[in-house]
C-alpha cells in the first residue's frame, strides 16, 4: 500500500518568514495530493490540493509543488502570520474511492 | 457552507461502558470515513464506507469496535466495552469518491472521548 512520510515534525519560524513542509509518497499510482490544516480543537480543514497533471498550484500565500518523478510534494507558506500556527497534514490518494494516506503531521509555530 | 456534524463533541465515561459516536455526512457525499487521533498525532483510519457499504475496516479492533451506516444521513461508531486506551479524538469525514476520481474529504470537528 501507499506510504506517506512528512518532514519536519515541528517547524518554528518568525512572523513574515517562509515555511516549507515536505512529503514523499511511495505509490506511483497516487494522483491526488491534498493538504490540511488542523487548529486546536478542530477537525482538519483542506487548504490546498494538487493533482498529478499539475506541477504547481498557488492560492495567495500558499503554494504546493509536485515532483512526480521523485515522488515528493511540498507546501510553501510565504509571509507567515501567527494565525498560520497549526498542525499541517499532507495526504496522497489514487484510484481507490477517495481513501487518503496521511502523513504524520507538522506542527508549525509562527512567532510574533 | 455544508459541514460534517459529529455528536457528541465530548464524552467522558467509565471503563466497560458502551460508547456511541454519530456522524452526519454532507448531503450527497457517498464516502464516509472514521479516523482516530491521539495527542494531536497522526490520523489513523479505522473504517470507511462507500454508498453505505463498508469498504475497509481493517484499522478497527473488531472485538470491541463496530461501524455502521443505518442510512445515508447517519454513520455510527460504537465501542463496547470501552477501555482507557480508547481515549482519543474520533473524526468523521465525508467525500465524493469514485474509482477514478478523488475529491477532498471534509472533516467534522470530532468527538473527544475520555475513558476513565
Amino acid at each position: 500500500g501507499e506510504n506517506v512520510e512528512q518532514h519536519p515534525s515541528t517547524l518554528s519560524v518568525q512572523e513574515g518568514d517562509s515555511a516549507v513542509i515536505k512529503c514523499t509518497y511511495s505509490d506511483s499510482a497516487s494522483n491526488y495530493f491534498p493538504w490540511y490544516k488542523q487548529e486546536l480543537g478542530k477537525g482538519p480543514q483542506l487548504i490546498i490540493d494538487i493533482r498529478s497533471n499539475v506541477g504547481e498550484k498557488k492560492d495567495q500565500r500558499i503554494a504546493v509543488t509536485l515532483n512526480k518523478t521523485a515522488k515528493h510534494f511540498s507546501l510553501h507558506i510565504t509571509e507567515t502570520q501567527p494565525e498560520d500556527s497549526a498542525v499541517y497534514f499532507c495526504a496522497a490518494s489514487g484510484y481507490n474511492f477517495n481513501k487518503f494516506y496521511f502523513g504524520s503531521g507538522t506542527k508549525l509555530n509562527v512567532k510574533p | 457552507d455544508a459541514r460534517v456534524t459529529q455528536t457528541p463533541r465530548h464524552k467522558v465515561t467509565e471503563m466497560g461502558q458502551e460508547v456511541t459516536m454519530r456522524c452526519q455526512p454532507i448531503l450527497g457525499h457517498n464516502t464516509v470515513f472514521w479516523y482516530r487521533q491521539t495527542m494531536m498525532q497522526g490520523l489513523e483510519l479505522l473504517a470507511y464506507f462507500r454508498n453505505r457499504a463498508p469498504l475497509d475496516d481493517s484499522g478497527m479492533p473488531k472485538d470491541r469496535f463496530s461501524a455502521e451506516m443505518p442510512d445515508a444521513t447517519l454513520a455510527t461508531l460504537k465501542i463496547q466495552p470501552s477501555e482507557p486506551r480508547d481515549s482519543a479524538v474520533y473524526f468523521c469525514a465525508s467525500g465524493l469518491g469514485t474509482l477514478y476520481s478523488n475529491q477532498p474529504q471534509h472533516f467534522g470537528d470530532g468527538t473527544r472521548l475520555s475513558i476513565l
